[in-house]
């Protein structure tokens, strides 16, 4: 199996920080790489698919880079609405693994 | 509007069977694959299954292989998740999602919990 691993799991950012969280893959899964957000109560809701391409509706402060296994989800101004859990997700082998998750609190 | 709609969680034996059923309106069901993936309240996301177009082809986290099984009724909508030999480690809540080639979820319902307990 896929494992991914994202750092940091927890960071504390202040409204309009530029914000970045980081997915490791532990092989190559070109860019086989999601990444979703998930508020308190909520469902997850797809950001990046493909490594960097953005999801109908999403804001473009959000934006996604990397291929291999290393990648990056960047956002360039955090807003209120940005905090939340960030997860990052492999779709180039099953079993489907996601990383364990970064939230992003309110400094 | 595309919705997903999870239903049958409940609280059962460890042991017990339990079917979960995802019903789906305001897209084309029969265009999309579906997963199944868990959620551990506070925890991680975790992948269960996901079924193609037509139902035929299926996969499974090992976790659940031999024990769930993932189907689809395309003239109803609906997805299903049959679970059997539920064990405490299945508790969980358990969403849906609609893909297009069967990797990336795009849409997800809010989920239903299932309890595995005596």
């Amino acid at each position: 199996d896929i494992q991914m691993t994202q750092s940091p799991s927890s960071l504390s950012a202040s409204v309009g920080d530029r914000v970045t969280i980081t997915c490791r893959a532990s092989q190559s899964i070109s860019n086989y790489l999601n990444w979703y957000q998930q508020k308190p109560g909520k469902a997850p809701k797809l950001l990046i698919y493909a490594a960097s391409s953005l999801q109908s509706g999403v804001p473009s402060r959000f934006s996604g880079s990397g291929s291999g296994t290393d990648f990056t989800l960047t956002i360039s101004s955090l807003q209120p609405e940005d905090f939340a859990t960030y997860s990052c997700q492999q779709t180039s082998s099953t079993p489907l693994t996601f990383g364990g998750g970064t939230k992003v609190e309110i400094k | 509007e595309v919705q997903l709609a999870e239903s049958g969680g409940a609280l059962v034996q460890p042991g017990g069977s339990l079917r979960l059923a995802c019903a789906a309106s305001g897209f084309t069901f029969s265009n999309y694959w579906m997963h199944w993936v868990r959620q551990v309240p506070g925890q991680g996301l975790v992948w269960v299954s996901r079924i193609n177009t037509d139902g035929v082809s299926t996969t499974y986290a090992d976790s659940v292989k031999g024990r769930f099984t993932i189907s689809r009724d395309n003239a109803k909508n609906t997805l299903y998740l049959q679970m059997n030999s539920l064990r405490a480690e299945d508790t969980a809540l358990y969403y849906c999602s609609t893909s297009v080639h069967g990797g990336y979820s795009e849409t997800w319902g809010q989920g239903t919990m299932v309890t595995v307990s005596s």
